[in-house]
């Protein structure tokens, strides 16, 4: 089945830094890439997803990037804010079910 | 309205005991899933249901049983609950494969 590596597990950043989590997919198969952030003690909430026709998403200060022949997807914060400070997912999945396979997490930290 | 709500939102009991969580999703979507968070904040699939039919089943004990009344509602119906079982519990949906996933708030069973 699929497997989908994350890190680093942690990151810290200062305020208006730049913060980039990286993952990485074992199934070529898979075609799509959401992100989740989690604030603690709430859900997971999309905050921006990419397919494998695509190389790169931007969404204001995020941005996610993809390729397909490293398997490996990476998101991006940029101008970081003290409210970004949540654990971040990545997840994959292919077409042929319904599937979400998540990475175990960043805690992203972003000192004021 | 919330999307896709749970009950109850805090669950204590203790070890031995049957326990049932509710989901409700007014998106109109298809799919419905439940999602266990441990300690570490790893979230693993459990089950998911298309339609009312069971599409996804991973490794859980015979213990739970999730159950689809129709595409709106998934239970989930856990027996002889074990210390093991202390995590929290999600609920999302989706509107057909490879669509983003909207989550409820969770459910945060707690055993004694």
């Amino acid at each position: 089945g699929e497997n989908v590596e994350q890190h680093p597990s942690t990151l810290s950043v200062q305020e208006g830094d730049s913060a980039v989590i990286k993952c990485t997919y074992s199934d070529s198969a898979s075609n799509y890439f959401p992100w989740y952030k989690q604030e603690l003690g709430k859900r997971p909430q999309l905050i921006i997803d990419i397919r494998s026709n695509v190389g790169e998403k931007k969404d204001q200060r995020i941005a996610v990037t993809l390729n397909k022949t490293a398997k490996h997807f990476s998101l991006h914060i940029t101008e970081t804010q003290p409210e970004d400070s949540a654990v971040y997912f990545c997840a994959a999945s292919k077409g042929s079910n319904y599937k979400l396979t998540f990475g175990k997490g960043t805690l992203l930290t972003v000192n004021p | 309205d919330t999307a896709v709500s749970q009950t109850p939102k805090y669950l204590v009991t203790q070890m031995g005991n049957d326990k049932s969580i509710k989901c409700e999703q007014n998106l109109g979507h298809d799919t419905m899933y439940w999602y266990k968070q441990d300690s570490k904040k790893f979230l693993k699939i459990m089950f998911s249901y298309n339609n009312k039919e069971l599409i996804i089943n991973e490794t859980v004990p015979n213990r739970f049983s999730p159950k689809s009344p129709d595409k709106a509602h998934l239970n989930l119906h856990i027996n002889s609950l074990e210390l093991g079982d202390s995590a929290v519990y999600f609920c999302a949906s989706s509107n057909q494969v490879n669509q983003p996933q909207h989550f409820g708030d969770g459910t945060r069973l707690s055993i004694l």
